[in-house]
């Protein structure tokens, strides 16, 4: 059963424009949520996070928003650029031990054209 | 950011052998550490969490006897594949977390290419 979901698994953008990635979680008991950024043969790269208390948390180019009600997060790039092509993953956790294990999304391959 | 290298970046190996990865902590210490597995044009896949100086805890489906892990210090963890087969090439990776803050965010590996042919 997937937890954390990324429905789109590709998404194109013209240079200069807004990126949306969307993701989808089923567990209410996730309280904090990240998003990381990975090329191809190299370990994903932390991004931006959002606590549940919080709806939006913005990061220069990159906003996160949460809509707790909907289980529905997105992550929001403008303007758009080249740089930016990667896969984004989504991922989420809730608080219980101290080990604070990360449940990842399937990805969105992101595309920025020139 | 917090620094964390994983070696080696590729493997090729025989099946039957086994395989080694290191996953250390360059500047900090970290009391955790998970091992993850991406298959192709899918998520990663959590197979473990590595505590220093106790066993690691197993996700469900993981086989423990075949991924040998071992966290021996505060810097560094290990991941051994144990008689490789094919079916478990992979992309692995490592991450670290940064103190027992509930909200510090996981760095990781740049993770490891095992073929087994």
């Amino acid at each position: 059963d997937q937890q954390v979901k990324q429905n789109s698994p590709s998404l194109s953008v013209q240079e200069g424009r807004i990126s949306i990635l969307n993701c989808d979680y089923t567990n209410s008991m996730f309280d904090y949520f990240l998003w990381y950024k990975k090329y191809p043969a190299e370990g994903p790269t932390f991004l931006i996070s959002i606590s549940s208390i919080k709806d939006k948390n913005e990061d220069g180019r990159f906003t996160v928003f949460l809509n707790k009600s909907a289980k529905h997060l997105s992550l929001h790039i403008v303007p758009s650029q080249p740089g930016d092509s990667a896969v984004y993953f989504c991922a989420a956790t809730k608080n219980g031990g101290s080990a604070r294990q990360l449940t990842f999304g399937s990805g969105t391959q992101l595309t920025v054209l020139p | 950011g917090a620094v964390v290298s994983q070696h080696p970046s590729r493997v090729i190996c025989k099946s039957g052998t086994s395989v080694k990865i290191e996953c250390r902590s360059l500047d900090f210490q970290a009391t955790t550490m998970f091992w993850y597995r991406q298959f192709p044009k899918q998520s990663l896949m959590l197979m473990a969490t590595s505590n220093e100086g106790s066993k690691a805890t197993y996700e469900q489906g993981v086989e423990k006897d075949k991924f040998l892990i071992n966290h021996a210090s505060l810097t560094l963890s290990t991941l051994t594949v144990t008689s490789a087969h094919p079916e478990d090439s992979s992309f692995y990776i490592c991450s670290a977390r940064v103190g027992p803050s509930r909200n510090t965010e996981a760095f990781f590996g740049q993770g490891t290419r095992l073929t087994v042919v």
